[in-house]
């Protein structure tokens, strides 16, 4: 299995702060990345995929980039409306991964 | 619009079959390069990836859950069906079913359902 690790699992940040996660696959998957938000008590919904791709209706202060192993999401502007867990997910080899998520918290 | 919901039991006792029924609209499972997938969440925990059954009928199961799970579609009544042998306790959670799509570079989840929360106790 691919194994993802994201970092930090939790960060409190103020609004207006740019806030950035990292996700690491235990190997290269390409651009096989994607980022999921989900907010409390709801489904999660796709941000981005194909590493830096953002999807239909998102906000372009959410942005990606990386490929290989190291990947990165960010949030040049964080809102009230941000607070959720992040989660990256691999496609690479069609066995698919999710990381273990970030908590975004607003101070 | 691409909608998705999961229905099957909200109880169900350890060792017993979980079936959950995925039904969509707005889209069709005979489309090239379109597929569902089950993921479950326990309460308070991470996403977790189960399966997945392409538009040509190919699947893929977790490793560590293959044997126990198992993927079908039906295109006609727009509907995916898992089944999940020999529950446990440890298998409460929630359970969604999402809509993939594949480009040359990737796979994803792009649609999602609400969930339908799974708890296995006796």
């Amino acid at each position: 299995d691919i194994q993802m690790t994201q970092s930090p699992s939790s960060l409190s940040a103020s609004v207006g702060d740019r806030v950035t996660i990292t996700c690491r696959a235990s190997q290269s998957i390409s651009s096989s990345l994607n980022w999921y938000q989900q907010k409390p008590g709801k489904a999660p919904k796709l941000l981005i995929y194909a590493a830096s791709s953002l999807h239909i209706g998102v906000p372009s202060r959410f942005s990606g980039s990386g490929s290989g192993t190291d990947f990165t999401l960010t949030i040049s502007s964080l809102q009230p409306e941000d607070l959720a867990t992040y989660y990256c997910q691999q496609s690479h080899n069609t066995l698919w991964t999710f990381g273990q998520g970030t908590k975004v918290e607003i101070k | 619009q691409i909608t998705l919901k999961e229905s099957g039991p909200t109880l169900v006792k350890p060792t017993q079959t979980l079936t959950l029924t995925c039904t969509f609209s707005g889209f069709s499972l005979s489309t090239s390069g379109v597929g569902v997938g089950w993921i479950r969440q326990p309460p308070g925990k991470a996403l977790e990836w189960l399966t997945l059954i392409f538009w040509n009928g190919d699947k893929r199961y977790s490793p560590s859950l293959k044997s126990r799970l198992t993927i079908t579609k039906d295109t006609s009544r727009n509907q995916v069906v898992l089944t999940m042998t020999n529950m446990d306790p440890v298998d409460t959670a929630t359970y969604y079913c999402a809509r993939s799509d594949t480009l040359p570079a990737t796979s994803y989840l792009d649609f999602w359902g609400q969930g339908s929360l799974v708890t296995v106790s006796s």
